[in-house]
């Protein structure tokens, strides 16, 4: 199972809104509503900022959206902040009954 | 708290064995399935394991397929992963995470394969 693929590097100015986006294939991000995304800060653990494509667990900011066509998934963060700086990563259920994770973003607050 | 604590990482020789242990609080461990997923030093997330509730589902990723095997005791709420013939590209922190869109992650382990 290839990694899905997503830009090394995304960034913004402070209040500005970036876009993340996450490109699979049928047989994973295209054929199940079951995408998730991942914050990860330097040393720390990942934490799940959104799940099911677009369904946020309580407590994630409003500011996190996302959105999925066809193969493409897109994690959108709006009104950038600089605690907003981090590694993301897209994560997809696939046919072979496995996940797959995205080859991750870097984020820059400019 | 819902809370997850991985231990037995350590240092071990190429073609050896570790076994990592998960322990789960806070929530009923045995109502979700739980994930094991890794990052190599430097580099992203790789999931690398997955077990049902109950045991009855198990799925592993190609790359540890029959040297790793994923367990669980719901009694104990922990989880587990035995991991044999380990080789130097298995060097990773190691993190366990709960439910099938891992909304809760434990600190990782480090697991360094070297001779």
């Amino acid at each position: 199972q290839s990694a899905l693929t997503q830009p090394a590097s995304v960034s913004g100015s402070p209040g500005q809104s970036i876009t993340i986006s996450c490109t699979g294939t049928s047989n994973d991000v295209g054929g199940y509503n079951y995408v998730s995304w991942y914050q990860q800060h330097p040393g720390k653990a990942p934490k799940l900022m959104i799940y099911d494509v677009s369904d946020r667990p309580s407590g994630v900011s409003n500011r996190f959206s996302g959105s999925k066509s066809g193969n493409t998934a897109s994690l959108t963060i709006s009104g950038l902040q600089a605690e907003d700086e981090a590694d993301y990563y897209c994560s997809s259920y696939t046919s072979s009954s496995s996940n797959v994770f995205g080859t991750g973003t870097k984020v820059t607050v400019l | 708290e819902v809370q997850l604590v991985e231990s037995g990482g350590g240092l071990v020789k190429p073609g050896g064995s570790l076994r990592l242990s998960c322990a789960a609080s806070g929530f009923t461990f045995s109502s979700y399935s739980m994930n094991w997923v890794r990052q190599a030093p430097g580099k992203g997330l790789e999931w690398v394991s997955s077990i049902s509730s109950s045991t009855s589902y198990i799925y592993y990723a190609d790359s540890v397929k029959g040297r790793f095997t994923i367990s669980r005791d719901n009694a104990k709420n922990s989880l587990y992963l035995q991991m044999n013939s380990l080789r130097a590209e298995d060097t990773a922190v190691y993190y366990c995470a709960r439910g099938y869109s891992s909304q809760v992650w434990g600190q990782g382990t480090l697991v360094t394969v070297s001779s």
